[in-house]
């Protein structure tokens, strides 16, 4: 069974620049996470998707931060603008949906912003 | 709010013998679910072992075992015959029952001397 798969795995950008975070969850999980995880820190949850729509995104900062999962598939993570303190670890996970199964976690894109 | 503290930053032990790390949490509720997440360097994140709060048996998978006290909030992890593929941080997670999502502790660097 393939993983959850994250592209890019590095990003390197200016302040104030945008950048997409991209993810595929494993083929028939429903719940799908976005996660930051800064250096030295435990991942935070930012947004959490069941099939197509949001459960939670009480902590993703929605003045900067986007995200979508068109056809509850595939998810998309964006930062616009960015700044310093985006720099850190933008971890993907999945899981098949029912209560409290196991989280999938992907290999994670490391954003850092000059 | 729930908040999950791992009071070792890093700990180190030698090859083939004993190590516990520790983790505490705070909840108000009774239904619930722990987790050990271990997340070498520079790979993705690997579930360890998890406990579900009704459960009063301690849940072992081969090597790692847990000491869950449930009066104490106390949910430490043991690994034994510790080999070097064990090197790496390792993060405690608690999940409420019936919300997926979960809240992460700092983690614990764990480092193995050969």
């Amino acid at each position: 069974e393939a993983g959850v798969a994250q592209s890019p795995r590095y990003k390197i950008i200016e302040k104030r620049q945008s950048v997409a975070f991209w993810c595929n969850p494993i083929s028939g999980h429903a719940t799908l996470y976005w996660y930051q995880q800064i250096l030295g820190q435990g991942p935070k949850l930012l947004i959490q998707f069941q099939n197509n729509g949001v459960v939670d995104d009480s902590q993703l900062p929605k003045d900067r931060f986007s995200a979508e999962r068109l056809k509850g598939v595939d998810s998309t993570l964006k930062i616009q603008p960015a700044k310093l303190e985006d720099s850190a670890v933008y971890l993907c996970a999945s899981s098949p949906g029912r209560l409290q199964e196991t989280q999938y976690f992907g290999p994670g894109t490391r954003l850092l912003v000059l | 709010a729930q908040t999950v503290t791992q009071s070792q930053p890093e700990m180190s032990v030698q090859e083939a013998e004993t190590v516990t790390l520790s983790c505490t949490y705070d909840t108000s509720e009774s239904d619930y679910y722990l987790f050990w997440y271990k997340q070498p360097p520079s790979r993705q994140m690997i579930l360890v072992i998890r406990q579900e709060a009704y459960k009063q048996q301690n849940a072992t998978e081969n090597r790692f075992s847990v000491n869950f006290q449930k009066a104490a909030k106390s949910f430490s992890l043991k690994i034994s015959d510790s080999q070097l593929g064990d090197a790496a941080m390792y993060f405690c997670a608690y999940g409420l029952f019936g919300n997926e999502k979960l809240t992460f502790g700092t983690g614990t660097r764990l480092t193995i001397i050969p």
